[in-house]
């Protein structure tokens, strides 16, 4: 059991736009703290995607996009395109926990 | 460019420990905090922990403290993380990541290729 919820799967065809939620509480998302985004590839190294919700590092397509309200953010990915297939994970600190704490993890697939 | 080096797959029995290493380069390794995340087979991410090299003490989550150490020696600019009284559910792969020392909290931007250890009798 994740600390902060993520649809398990997400899909959507090549060009459309999909959205991956991230929710939170009070003691996380809700404290103010910051979220972040990492792709993960099937059989690679998790990729930091968007980092204080809203910022992507260099190199990161514009069609990833980032936000956060109240105790929830949201990863959107406009014009799908098949090599955006793979798993994200949403992160942020628990304050009550002392921890750094993840999402259980999306799977997008493109149709 | 920033490189983390993890040590090769371990295979461990039960009740053991593993130490896995993370040396680092192309960044002023005591300038950024290192942390441990570990990924079990078909599972998602979580923190095991993290160390601000030549700064502080480690910092654990509570689900795992006292069975994880987590070190940093500056001269080889290698962090290590021990994690002890193995059981097959410890069985993951355990990636080192740096810290991009912006917001709160942190991000991870650079990863380690990742070391998988396999606890089984």
């Amino acid at each position: 059991q994740s600390v902060l919820t993520q649809p398990p799967s997400v899909a959507g065809a090549p060009g459309q736009r999909v959205t991956i939620s991230c929710t939170g509480t009070s003691t996380n998302i809700g404290a103010d703290y910051d979220v972040h985004w990492y792709q993960q590839l099937p059989g690679t190294v998790p990729k930091l995607l968007i980092y204080g919700n809203s910022n992507r590092p260099s190199g990161v397509p514009d069609r990833f996009s980032g936000s956060k309200s109240g105790t929830s953010a949201s990863l959107a990915i406009t014009g799908l395109q098949a090599e955006d297939e793979a798993d994200y994970y949403c992160q942020s600190y628990d304050s009550s926990l002392s921890m750094y704490v993840f999402g259980g993890g999306t799977k997008v697939t493109v149709l | 460019q920033v490189q983390l080096v993890q040590s090769g797959a371990e295979v461990k029995k039960p009740g053991s420990s593993v130490k896995v290493s993370c040396k680092a380069s192309g960044i002023t390794y005591t300038y950024y905090a290192i942390s441990w995340v570990r990924q079990a087979p078909g599972q998602g991410l979580e923190w095991m922990g993290g160390i601000m090299p030549g700064f502080g003490t480690p910092k654990y989550p509570q689900n795992v403290q006292g069975r994880v150490t987590i070190t940093a020696d500056e001269s080889t600019r290698t962090a290590y993380m021990e994690l002890s009284s193995l059981t097959s559910e410890d069985t993951a792969v355990y990636y080192c990541a740096r810290e991009l020392p912006t917001g709160s909290p942190f991000p991870f931007d650079f990863w380690g290729q990742g070391t998988l250890v396999t606890v089984s009798s």
